[in-house]
């Protein structure tokens, strides 16, 4: 059974600091991983979406990898600014036997950017 | 359009009482996904269906949650008899394809708040 799991779940870092946010799977045998971005009392927004034949994706400041060996995924996020404040999960889809299923979550990790 | 529309945002519903939830797919995502956040993060699958039909609904409590996506209509959740551990964000999301090979992923939509009083 698919595990998916986060750390930290919580993480506070000033202004103009990059960081690295971790999700960790259990099965690395995935069709792919997708990275999401809650803020408070809204839904899910999709950042980065990495096929399991990558090794990561970059959008603007944000660039996610993949290491399905070891069952890891970072996401990057450069030069952060207190906008970047939100909870990030990643998810992975479970496998139908050849197509995709229902996502397994990680349950997030809580940053706060401080001006 | 290519938002996945959640109705209502909030619902609030005494005990006992029905609760019906509403999604819009993306024009052209045949797949829809049905999950219950709880405690903060915690996202809990409940049932996904290809058009109209029910796809897997393993995660669907049988008793009181039932669900429908009718050919030119919105989907619906509904909850009968709801109960105080009902409360919870109710996410649904769409997805165009689930070909191992998809490159697009899954969009969700904002989410519907229940709360049960």
């Amino acid at each position: 059974k698919q595990e998916v799991t986060q750390i930290p779940a919580a993480l506070s870092v000033p202004e103009g600091e990059n960081l690295v946010l971790n999700c960790s799977f259990t099965d690395s045998a995935i069709y792919n991983l997708q990275w999401f971005r809650q803020d408070p009392g809204k839904g899910l927004t999709s950042l980065l979406l990495i096929q399991s034949s990558q090794r990561e994706q970059t959008s603007g400041r944000l660039n996610a990898s993949l290491d399905k060996s070891s069952g890891r995924s970072t996401l990057y996020i450069a030069a952060s600014q207190p906008g970047d404040s939100a909870t990030y999960l990643c998810a992975v889809p479970i496998d139908y036997g050849g197509s995709q299923g229902n996502l397994i979550f990680g349950k997030g990790t809580k940053l706060s950017v401080k001006p | 359009g290519e938002e996945v529309a959640q109705t209502p945002k909030h619902l609030v519903r005494g005990e006992g009482q029905k609760a019906k939830l509403y999604c819009a797919p993306i024009k052209g995502h045949s797949y829809v996904f049905w999950y219950q956040q709880v405690l903060k993060n915690e996202f809990k699958f409940l049932i996904s269906f290809q058009n109209e039909n029910v796809f897997d609904e393993t995660g669907m409590p049988k008793e009181r949650f039932s669900a429908k996506c009718l050919p030119n209509s919105p989907c619906s959740l509904e909850i009968q008899a709801t109960k105080l551990e009902d409360s919870a964000v109710y996410f649904c999301a769409s997805s165009q394809s689930i070909s191992a090979r998809d490159r697009d992923g899954y969009t969700f939509g904002s989410g519907t708040r229940l709360t049960v009083v």
